[in-house]
C-alpha cells in the first residue's frame, strides 16, 4: 500500500515564525500536492509538483512556498506565518497516469497563534 | 475553471439503511474523471469509488456505487447498508484529462446512527 507520511499531526506556531510541514511518500510517484482544508470550504489546492524541483502553483498560492528536492519529500513553507493560515494540512501523491488516484497523508492540523 | 457542488453540507441515516448524497459538476470538458472520497475522523482520505466520463456503465465498489448522469452533469453515491463506520466526510472530485488537478467540492458530513 502507498504511505504518505506528514511529519506532524497537530502544529502550534507563532505568527510571523517561518514554518515547515513535511511529507514522504514510498511509492515512486512522480506527482505530489498540498492542499488546506477548511470547514464549509473543502480542499484547496495550494501547490504541486510534477517533478524533482518543478512546482506549479495551486489556487491558493499566496503566503506560502514549497520545497522539493528529492522525489520522495514535498515541503510546504509558509514564510511568515499568520492567524489566517491556521488550517488543516493535506499532502497527496499520485503517478501521472490518467485514472490514478491521490493518496493522501493524515492531514497537519496548523494552529497560528 | 471547472466547479464542483456538494449540495448537501449534513446528512443522517440509520443503520442498514441506504443513502444517496449528491454531486454535481460543472464543466465544458467532453473528458474527465470522478471520484467519491471518504474522510472519517481519523483525518485519513480514502478513495471510495472513481468513474470515467466516457463509461457509460456506472461503476460500483461492493456496498458503493454512483448514479453519473453526463447529461446533467450529475455524480451522486448510493450507501447501501450502511455501517457505523460509513460515519465521515465525504467529498466528490472532478479531474479533467490531461490535468494533474483534482477539483473538490465542499463535502457532506454523513452520520450514520444505530
Amino acid at each position: 500500500d502507498v504511505k504518505v507520511t506528514q511529519s506532524s499531526r497537530y502544529l502550534v506556531k507563532r505568527t510571523g515564525e517561518k514554518v515547515f510541514l513535511e511529507c514522504v511518500q514510498d511509492m515512486d510517484h512522480e506527482n505530489m500536492f498540498w492542499y488546506r482544508q477548511d470547514p464549509g470550504l473543502g480542499l484547496r489546492l495550494i501547490y504541486f509538483s510534477y517533478d524533482v524541483k518543478m512546482k506549479e502553483k495551486g489556487d491558493i498560492p499566496e503566503g506560502y512556498s514549497v520545497s522539493r528536492e528529492k522525489k520522495e519529500r514535498f515541503s510546504l513553507i509558509l514564510e511568515s506565518a499568520s492567524t489566517n493560515q491556521t488550517s488543516m494540512y493535506l499532502c497527496a501523491s499520485r503517478n501521472p497516469d490518467r485514472y490514478s488516484p491521490l493518496h493522501f497523508g493524515n492531514g497537519t492540523r496548523l494552529t497560528v497563534t | 475553471a471547472q466547479t464542483v457542488t456538494q449540495s448537501q453540507p449534513e446528512m443522517s441515516v440509520q443503520e442498514a439503511e441506504t443513502v444517496t448524497l449528491s454531486c454535481t459538476y460543472d464543466t465544458s470538458e467532453n473528458n474527465y474523471y470522478l471520484f467519491w472520497y471518504k474522510q472519517p475522523p481519523s483525518r485519513q482520505m480514502i478513495l471510495v469509488i472513481r468513474q470515467e466520463a466516457y463509461k457509460q456503465q456506472n461503476a460500483t465498489e461492493n456496498r458503493f456505487s454512483v448514479n453519473f448522469q453526463k447529461a446533467a452533469k450529475s455524480f451522486s453515491l448510493k450507501i447501501s447498508d450502511s455501517q457505523l463506520g460509513d460515519t465521515a466526510m465525504y467529498f466528490c472530485a472532478f479531474m479533467k484529462l490531461g490535468s494533474e488537478k483534482l477539483v473538490f467540492g465542499k463535502g457532506t458530513k454523513l452520520t450514520v446512527n444505530p
